[in-house]
């Protein structure tokens, strides 16, 4: 049983709006991390946070931006959408980033 | 920079038998190495992660991966596959302080 909810679970979008996918972690775990996963690949890196500030950042132009916030949850927002972006977001979240990421179940965009 | 290479996009192995998943890294430095899996749209579940210290490791059902430098590896193992063990299988390799590069995953189909 996942510890991290993501919401919402679906979504379909037109090209050029913009989307907030939010993300719920568990208590104490300080370090969330966002992904892209489209379809028939392996999860790509977008950025990570840790006690509310960026931490690092994939190969993601600037119209990815994020949040987190003091009660673990935190925000994916993607400006400008574009069809390519259609894909399944995973939110990902530690206590530790050495121990190993919990992920959620994703939320479903498609762009259309 | 790092990087992750499943050989295998796809494996069919009969219930019972074993099964052995590949994957090769590429990292200058002492890497995490992690193995999720993933159910038909859910999200990742960690079943193994290596840090230091012995090179096989125990995960959760049933599995055990073994960590070879020389060969930069860390095969996946299950000595007796079940029909539940169908999924998509990616190996993830990260730092402390970084994000996981994840490898392009092995689908596995578990025949009866």
């Amino acid at each position: 049983e996942t510890g991290v909810t993501q919401s919402p679970t679906h979504l379909i979008k037109t090209r050029g709006q913009q989307v907030t996918l939010r993300c719920s972690s568990q208590s104490g775990h300080n370090t969330v991390s966002w992904y892209q996963q489209a379809l028939g690949q392996g999860p790509q890196f977008i950025f990570q946070y840790y006690r509310e500030e960026e931490n690092g950042r994939g190969n993601f132009p600037p119209r990815f931006s994020g949040l987190q916030f003091p009660n673990y949850s935190s925000e994916l927002n993607v400006n400008a959408l574009e069809l390519d972006d259609s894909a399944l977001y995973l939110c990902a979240s530690s206590p530790d980033r050495a121990e190993g990421y919990t992920f959620g179940s994703g939320t479903r965009l498609t762009v259309v | 920079a790092q990087s992750v290479t499943q050989p295998d996009i796809h494996i069919t192995v009969s219930e019972g038998a074993s099964l052995e998943l590949r994957c090769n890294y590429s990292y200058g430095a002492t890497p995490y190495l992690f193995w999720y899996v993933q159910s038909p749209g859910q999200g990742l579940q960690l079943l193994l992660k290596y840090f230091s210290g012995d090179t096989l490791v125990q995960g959760i059902k049933g599995f055990e991966a073994e960590f070879k430098r020389s060969q930069s590896s860390f095969n996946l193992r299950k000595p007796s596959v079940h029909w539940s063990d169908a999924a998509e299988y990616f190996c993830a390799v990260g730092t402390r302080n970084n994000d996981m590069r994840f490898g392009a995953g092995t689908r596995l189909t578990v025949k009866p």
